[in-house]
């Protein structure tokens, strides 16, 4: 069963800030976060390895609660290159090393 | 460049034909990961190799079957093929450290584009 990214899409005009959640119903070993662009191949942001961590990649940060088995990515002062989907990744303990995708959360920054 | 190399780039096929998506990856990784990617849907895990082993599985069809050859590139088979198989098929390969949960980071490659007609 794959992760569940919320929301499905935002809209966001250039320099507000976005949460993008994603929820598990198994208990999480990592969580992964790719960006992808319209006709691109997704492009690795982040991965978060132990509940608590936070990780930051310029103004994209993460967090990663392993015991409600959930990870939040932060988009700081959005620019125009953050415009994408952006789909979380998760491993769990009761699987072997798949890594299952989220449905993805559509970003659109407007100038 | 991603050092993830896929091909065909494009292909157009009829049903009920086969077709063969072949993937090369990143120099020195060793895992192999097939994803389906429908129009505007999320990555579907298809299966995963480790230097040639069948790793993980996901909810791919008894029509596809893929593996992984001792020079580590991997090939998705895809036969009665149906409208509904056309998609964008990634294959993305992880670093040597890969086989222990926690320590696959991705790369993608640029995808194979399978149309049915």
């Amino acid at each position: 069963q794959q992760p569940v990214q919320s929301p499905q899409a935002v809209i966001l005009r250039e320099g507000e800030d976005a949460v993008i959640n994603c929820s598990s119903s198994k208990a999480l070993y990592s969580v992964h976060w790719y960006r992808q662009k319209h006709g691109e191949a997704p492009v690795f942001l982040m991965i978060l390895l132990k509940g608590g961590e936070q990780k930051g990649h310029d103004k994209i940060s993460a967090s990663f609660n392993e015991k409600k088995q959930q990870s939040s990515l932060y988009l700081t002062a959005s620019q125009l290159s953050y415009s994408g989907t952006y789909f979380c990744g998760t491993e769990w303990y009761s699987s072997a090393s798949k890594i299952i995708f989220g449905s993805g959360t559509r970003l659109s920054i407007r100038p | 460049d991603s050092g993830v190399t896929q091909t065909p780039k494009h292909l157009i096929t009829a049903t009920g034909q086969r077709v063969t998506l072949r993937c090369s990856p990143r120099s020195g990784d060793l895992s192999v990961y097939w994803y389906q990617q429908s129009l505007d849907q999320g990555l579907q895990f298809l299966i995963q190799y480790y230097n040639g082993e069948e790793r993980a599985k996901g909810n791919i069809l008894e029509r596809f079957s893929a593996q992984q050859f001792p020079d580590l590139h991997s090939e998705l088979n895809l036969s009665s093929l149906e409208l509904g198989d056309s998609a964008l098929y990634f294959c993305a390969s992880s670093a040597p450290t890969s086989g222990t949960r926690g320590a696959n980071v991705l790369t993608f490659g640029a995808g194979s584009r399978l149309t049915v007609l």
